[in-house]
């Protein structure tokens, strides 16, 4: 079965410093995985996705991922962290092979990001 | 251009009782898919529709049904209501069910059981 397992429920940092969310998958050999993120009283918002290309994967807002095959991971990062980046933030992977076709998506639990002045 | 559309935005349900929430998809998508979203988790994937048929199926009881229109708007359906289904509902679309599609998000559909 395809899941992801986001490694911390809760992320706080300054203003300014970096952020880093981290995900782990299990899938199948050609997973594409996603970031979402959700905003309080928002609706899901893609971030960006990996889909068997370039292993670093430019998002919007400044934020990228890197897919790690070897690690079966697909960590998220930003250099500079904005107040308007305060949210939560959910891993995602699908795979036909494992899902018979079809793009069922699977969430991790989420990652609520704090971001501190 | 629209974006995904869902109505109602809040429904509260007695116990025992029926619910049908409605999802318009974004413009040029033919693949609709619904998620329960229960309060501090993830999304959990509920079923999904293409060519009015239901393609795949989540772990959910057949309490949860569902319908595609030729226009490809979708409903979903619930009987039966248990104080456990409240929870945000989501619907999604994408043009087609490659996996490669990115799936866009409605702002949900808030539903309280009591």
């Amino acid at each position: 079965a395809q899941s992801v397992t986001q490694l911390d429920s809760h992320v706080s940092v300054s203003e300014g410093t970096p952020v880093l969310l981290r995900c782990n998958y299990s899938s199948s050999y050609s997973p594409s995985l996603f970031w979402y993120v959700q905003h309080p009283n928002k609706g899901l918002q893609l971030l960006l996705k990996y889909t068997s290309a370039a292993t670093l994967v430019k998002g919007i807002n400044g934020f990228e991922a890197e897919f790690k095959k070897s690690e079966t991971s697909f960590h998220l990062t930003k250099p500079s962290a904005h107040m308007s980046d305060a949210a939560e933030y959910f891993c995602v992977v699908t795979d036909a092979i494992l899902t018979g076709g079809g793009n069922k998506l699977t969430f991790g639990t989420g990652t609520q990001l704090k971001v501190e002045l | 251009d629209a974006g995904v559309t869902q109505s109602p935005t809040h429904l509260i349900k007695t116990r025992g009782q029926q619910v049908t929430l409605r999802c318009s998809p974004k413009s040029g998508h033919d693949t609709v898919s619904w998620y329960q979203q229960a309060l501090g988790q993830g999304p959990q994937f509920i079923f999904q529709y293409y060519e009015e048929e239901e393609r795949q199926r989540g772990n959910f009881p057949d309490r949860f049904s569902g319908h595609q229109f030729p226009n490809y708007s979708s409903e979903l359906n619930v009987n039966a209501l248990l104080l456990g289904d409240s929870a945000l509902y989501l619907c999604a679309s994408s043009p087609g069910l490659r996996t490669g599609y990115e799936q866009y998000f409605g702002p949900g559909t808030r539903l309280t059981v009591t």
